[in-house]
């Protein structure tokens, strides 16, 4: 069964403080992305990888980097969080495919910023 | 203007009713399109895949794509409660490992 996990359902972090996502994948897919998911926004791409080491930026890349130093493990980065990063964040992974682009997301992880 | 628009809704219906939900996209480009099913506090989940124009059917599900319009549809037949989650219309290029994604719909199936 395909399985993608997340450190953390809820999390509470002040202002400030450096804070860290963990998503793990246990299907060998190369690529794994971050999204944050907002009402009224949907979904926004904030990076992804396509392999160890490899990062792309994605749409809202601004006060967060990211990590990927082994294949099944993705790491999301909030340097110094702000109140304005409150939000749902979901890891997906997929294939490095040509006609399968089928993203398996995780449970997501609401953090809130006070 | 958005790539790809969908309604937010919510959109509540009667047990038993068929739901038609809508995207529209921008991007002539997108090939591939796919239906996820998200419930209240859970990750998205993929309910149904379609390359290019035509229909595709799953049990009470039917994706529709018309592409010479720009638009999807999700039909849900015989809607039960069970059914009641916001539903995310995705799309792809086929240049790219990316998706882009709609707003989601919220559905609520009353009993």
């Amino acid at each position: 069964d395909v399985k993608v996990t997340q450190s953390s359902r809820y999390l509470v972090k002040r202002t400030g403080e450096k804070v860290f996502l963990e998503c793990v994948q246990d299907m060998d897919h190369e690529n794994m992305f971050w999204y944050r998911q907002d009402p009224g926004l949907g979904l926004r791409l904030i990076y992804f990888s396509y392999d160890v080491k490899m990062k792309e930026k994605g749409d809202i890349p601004e006060g967060y980097s990211v990590s990927r130093e082994k294949k099944e493990r993705f790491s999301l980065i909030l340097e110094s969080a702000s109140t304005n990063q409150t939000s749902m964040y979901l890891c997906a992974s997929s294939l490095l495919g040509t006609s399968d682009y089928e993203q398996y997301f995780g449970p997501g992880t609401r953090l809130t910023v006070t | 203007q958005k790539e790809v628009e969908q309604d937010p809704g919510p959109l509540s219906v009667p047990e038993g009713a068929i739901v038609s939900l809508n995207c529209t996209y921008s991007n002539s480009a997108f090939q591939y399109f796919m239906w996820y099913r998200q419930y209240s506090r859970k990750g998205p989940e993929l309910l149904m895949y379609t390359y290019s124009s035509g229909n595709k059917e799953d049990g009470r599900f039917t994706a529709q794509v018309d592409k010479s319009s720009k638009y999807i549809s999700l039909f849900i037949r015989d809607s039960q409660p069970s059914d009641s989650a916001t539903y995310l219309c995705a799309m792809n290029n086929n240049a790219g490992n990316m998706l882009t994604f709609g707003g989601g719909t919220r559905l609520m199936v009353k009993p």
